[in-house]
């Protein structure tokens, strides 16, 4: 009963440092989501999925790649960090139908020094 | 393009008092409507949503109404509770993929 499952919880890198922050589903759902939440910003989208093997630039992709790697897991990179990317990120999934409500995960509290 | 527009915020009620947390919109074709909380130290979970115009949704006590003449989706709360305290999303979308967009949220106090 996992629902979506996001690695690291928190995460501290120095500015120019690399990192992966994975994300798996267990709800068999075919779309996936990036977004990063950020005080007064609300939630912007990153990257998404629509369907294993495919993805597609959201709002904000600027500096992230992402790789969907099966159906549960997408998993979002960062080549070299800047502290402008500070913030908390949440992956999500959704089944690929009209209307189908995204199921979060619990975050990643990222700081970049 | 799409846009949510949240009123400012925060928020603080005594318990049981009445709730009114205001959310328009822009949209190109006939977008869906949600209504997402997020929990202290949580992910967002969805609260209500409405597909159509005239649509309610309702779910916990909080209801809201798919306003298409003033493209509104304003959240009410009769009597709410301290339990309720936490920052409340509105978002839209219109498209199959599911992508949503979001207003800023608002955080909500109630106290006892």
């Amino acid at each position: 009963n996992a629902g979506v499952t996001q690695t690291p919880k928190f995460q501290v890198l120095k500015t120019g440092q690399s990192m992966t922050l994975q994300c798996a589903q267990d709800m068999n759902h075919n779309s996936m989501y990036w977004y990063r939440q950020d005080p007064g910003m609300g939630l912007r989208l990153i990257y998404y999925s629509a369907s294993e093997g495919t993805t597609d630039k959201g709002e904000v992709p600027n500096g992230y790649n992402v790789s969907r790697l099966n159906k549960r897991e997408f998993s979002l990179r960062l080549e070299s960090a800047a502290p402008s990317q500070t913030s908390v990120y949440f992956c999500a999934s959704s089944a690929r139908q009209l209307d189908s409500p995204l199921h979060f995960g619990n975050g990643t509290r990222l700081t970049v020094t | 393009g799409n846009s949510v527009t949240q009123m400012e915020g925060p928020v603080t009620l005594s318990e049981e008092a009445f709730l009114t947390i205001n959310c328009t919109y822009t949209a190109t074709g006939y977008p869906s409507l949600f209504w997402y909380v997020q929990y202290p130290g949580e992910g967002l979970q969805l609260l209500l949503k409405a597909t159509k115009a005239d649509d309610k949704g309702s779910n916990k006590g909080f209801e809201a109404t798919y306003r298409k003449e003033t493209t509104s989706f304003h959240l009410e709360k009769g009597s709410v509770q301290v339990s309720d305290s936490a920052v409340y999303f509105c978002a839209l979308s219109t498209g199959a993929n599911s992508k949503l967009t979001f207003g800023k949220g608002i955080t909500l106090s109630v106290r006892p």
